[in-house]
């Protein structure tokens, strides 16, 4: 089955750590996305990738880093710099960034920073 | 990014049509109108989008206002699997990269 995968499903971090989120597509998908939801918002876009080794900042870049080495992975760090981190994370992909592609997203990593 | 604006929340019965709507009266010629679904813990769904004409696919219909300042999403028959959040979106089309701008959405109650 083709897909968007997300890993870990809950991830726990202590104050000070950097953490990594998986994401991985098999749709064949030039442009990949992430997405940061806090409770009763909605989603609120991170960074994005139109091919590999390119990304750009979203609207709320700051204390976060990608990296798309493969275009079927996109990870990302959450480092120490980003102040308030706890949300729900969301993964996504496309054909490209072309306003009339649908974009399909993972299951989502839930980080909660104790 | 132009806005739209939804109900907060809506209630239908099982097996009765629901119409959503949504305005966007700021709406420029190249914003594509995109619905999306989410349930509680899960990412987002794709539903449908549209630009001009109304649309069909197997999940709904998508009703866009002739001025294009509002539209409608359709779900014919209502089950209890379609109580979601529902987001309308507008997405710019053109040259430049036109984000999902994600709002509050609706809040679809479908009652047994």
């Amino acid at each position: 089955d083709g897909g968007i995968t997300q890993s870990p499903k809950y991830l726990f971090r202590k104050e000070g750590q950097n953490v990594t989120l998986s994401c991985e597509q098999n749709l064949n998908h030039d442009a990949m996305y992430w997405y940061r939801q806090d409770p009763g918002q909605g989603l609120r876009l991170i960074y994005y990738s139109q091919i590999v080794n390119d990304f750009q900042k979203g609207d709320i870049a700051e204390g976060y880093s990608v990296s798309r080495e493969k275009k079927e992975s996109f990870p990302l760090t959450v480092t120490s710099a980003q102040k308030n981190p706890t949300a729900f994370y969301l993964c996504a992909s496309s054909m490209s960034l072309a306003a009339y592609n649908e974009q399909f997203f993972g299951p989502g990593t839930r980080l909660t920073v104790l | 990014d132009a806005k739209t604006t939804q109900p907060n929340s809506m209630e239908s019965n099982e097996e009765e049509p629901v119409h959503l709507p949504c305005n966007h009266s700021t709406i420029s010629g190249t914003d594509y109108i995109h619905w999306y679904r989410q349930l509680p813990s899960q990412g987002p769904e794709y539903v449908i989008h549209g630009l001009t004409s109304n649309v069909n696919n197997r999940m709904a219909s998508l009703a866009i206002a002739e001025d294009r300042k509002s539209s409608t999403l359709i779900l014919h028959r209502a089950t209890l699997r379609d109580a979601a959040v529902y987001y309308c979106i507008l997405r710019a089309g053109g040259t430049s990269y036109g984000k999902l701008t994600f709002g509050q959405g609706t809040i679809l109650t479908v009652h047994p």
